[in-house]
Formats: C-alpha cells, structure tokens, sequence
C-alpha cells in the first residue's frame, strides 16, 4: 500500500506570511491531488498534478511535484483568513490519502 | 451551477443492516467515485466506477460494499451488513473526464451512524 505523508499537521499562520505543506509519498506516481476541506463540510479539488515538474497557481496557493523526490508542496503566499481549512494531498490511482495538513489563518 | 447531490444527509442503522447511499452525479460527468472519511480522520477512497463497471477499488471496497447506477443518473454505495466501523461520513464525487485529469466535484456527503 502506497504511503502519504503530510506536514505539518497543524499550521498556525499569520494573515500575509508565506507557508509550505509537504506531501511525501512512498512509492512512484505519475498523479497527485490536492484537495481542501472546510471545518464539518465536503471536499473541494484544488489541484491535479500528472507530470514530474508540473506546477500549478490558483490565487494564493501555489502546488508542485517532483516525482523523483516523491513530494509535493502546497505553498501559501500572503495567507488571508479564508484560507483556514484542512488541507489533503491524494496520490494514484486509488486516491491514497494523506493524514490532511489543518491550516488556521490568525489576524 | 451544477452539483452533486446525496440522499439521505443522515442515516441512522442498527448493525447487520443493509444500507443504501444514494448520489446524483452532475449530469453529463461519467466518472463516479465514493470515499468516506471517520470523523476527525483521513479521508479514504472507496471506489472509482466509469461505463458501468468498477474501474479501481481499494482494500476496504469488500464483498460488502456494491455500487451501481441504476438510471443512468443516480448511483448508489450498498453496505449489505453494516458494521460499528462503517459509520463515517461518506462522500460521493464526479468528474467529466478521467484519465489524465481528474477534478472532481464532491457531494456534501451522508453520515452515516451504526448503532
């Protein structure tokens, strides 16, 4: 069984400052998925990355994959408030999860 | 805008019963998934259905577990005898296209309570 790691866990972050989550992965892929859940609601897509190198840029969030590495980062550029929420990295076929990574926002 | 759609919101059984989930993928989508997560924990994939059958499946998608789309528009997660362990919220989920991209358009889920 394939195995997703994340950190942090938990992400306190100051609104305006820039942070990293990491998605490591055990075994070799040629997908991963970003995903965002918001406190007691459903999942929301963020991102698919299917190649080594890709990255992509939506808003404040940035994602990238390094297949070789086996790692993907989650990067946040200047937080703001509405981006608290917990925050999953999938990787294959069969969407093995990571544990979720839980981001607060603090004024 | 389109969404999906999932009945009931919450579902109550006793342990030992059957259960049936039920999805309304968005309209012309024909990749349909289910996943479930036990609260306050990971999310875990189910099930991965396109033209009609199975297409991936993981470890805990057991005899117990079936899916179908009997209508061509709902399709449904069965647990034909629930255990204490599958009371989780359960999220269904569909995407236009499958392959090389996949995003996906997820249900607000069912929770489901066995007692």
């Amino acid at each position: 069984e394939l195995k997703v790691e994340q950190n942090p866990l938990f992400l306190s972050m100051q609104e305006g400052k820039n942070y990293t989550i990491y998605c490591n992965y055990s075994t070799t892929s040629d997908r991963l998925y970003w995903y965002r859940q918001d406190p007691g609601k459903s999942l929301e897509s963020l991102f698919v990355l299917l190649s080594n190198g890709a990255v992509k840029q939506e808003g404040r969030l940035m994602a990238s994959l390094d297949t070789k590495a086996r790692l993907s980062t989650l990067h946040i550029t200047a937080a703001v408030h509405d981006l608290s929420a917990t925050y999953f990295c999938a990787v294959g076929n069969q969407f093995y999860f990571g544990t979720g990574t839980s981001l607060t926002v603090i004024p | 805008e389109p969404e999906v759609t999932q009945t009931p919101s919450h579902q109550v059984t006793q342990m030992g019963q059957e259960v049936i989930l039920r999805c309304v993928p968005i309209s012309n989508h024909l990749y349909f998934y289910w996943y479930r997560q036990i609260l306050g924990q990971k999310v875990e994939f189910l099930v991965s259905f396109y033209n009609n059958e199975i297409s991936e499946k993981s470890e805990i998608f057991d005899d117990q577990f079936s899916v179908e789309r009997p209508d061509g528009s709902n399709f449904t997660l069965k647990i034909r005898s629930t255990k204490l362990e599958d009371s989780a919220m359960y999220f269904c989920a569909s995407s236009p296209t499958g392959g090389a991209v996949r995003e996906q358009f997820f249900g607000p889920g069912t929770r489901l309570t066995v007692l």
